[in-house]
């Protein structure tokens, strides 16, 4: 099976500004979860899609929003960019039908805001 | 909400040699903890990961223990080899959460020399 894929990689974006990330899960999946990783904060929770529906979310501001498609690819947006959300972004995925399942992670999107 | 402690922050061992990392956490409600590797430029990757139901499990040179009691787990490598060499993340999730939110502790880097 294929893995995690996630678009683009790599991201440029001045403060203000808004960007669009996208994640496809594994075949099968239908769990898609978004974490924000930086040296400072480490790995954090931002929300969790299944069928569609948020079924968590995470302490961050609604500047950070996501949705997910009816064939569980899943993007987040983030909208008036700021310094503090230069992070690497990765969604992980599973089969989200008890949780606690085995979550995979993508290669993420490195995102620098200037 | 979750807390995860990870401990060392970085370890250095020498080819061979065996490596200890531990986490603590917060919610005697978590039930699943996992362990993830992470290498330079890549997303995290499941190395091993325990329920709550079980105080011990291994895979070839890895084990984790957990003792429920005192709130902790720990990784255990054996034999360690270059290649061993990342980013290690512990993380814990609880069974009152019905999705796959996972809080994470924050890191150690293990270097193994040759």
């Amino acid at each position: 099976k294929a893995g995690v894929t996630q678009t683009p990689r790599y991201l440029i974006k001045t403060r203000g500004q808004q960007v669009t990330l996208s994640c496809s899960p594994i075949s099968g999946h239908r769990s898609v979860s978004w974490y924000q990783q930086t040296p400072g904060q480490g790995l954090q929770f931002l929300f969790e899609y299944f069928s569609e529906t948020q079924r968590n979310k995470g302490n961050f501001p609604g500047r950070f929003s996501g949705r997910q498609f009816s064939n569980s690819r899943s993007e987040m947006n983030v909208s008036t960019l700021e310094l503090g959300d230069s992070a690497l972004y990765l969604c992980a995925s599973s089969s989200g039908t008890s949780g606690g399942e085995t979550q995979y992670f993508g290669p993420g999107t490195r995102l620098l805001v200037l | 909400g979750e807390n995860v402690e990870q401990h060392p922050s970085t370890l250095s061992v020498q080819e061979g040699d065996s490596a200890v990392i531990k986490c603590t956490y917060s919610d005697s409600a978590s039930n699943y903890f996992p362990w993830y590797k992470q290498e330079l430029g890549k997303g995290p990757q499941l190395i091993i990961d325990i329920r709550s139901n079980v105080g011990e499990k291994k895979d070839q040179r890895i084990a984790v223990t957990l003792n429920k009691t005192a709130k902790h787990f720990s990784l255990h490598i054996t034999e360690t080899q270059p290649e061993d060499s990342a980013v290690y993340f512990c993380a814990a999730k609880s069974w009152n959460n019905a999705g796959n939110m996972l809080t994470f502790g924050g890191g150690t880097r293990l270097m193994v020399k040759p």
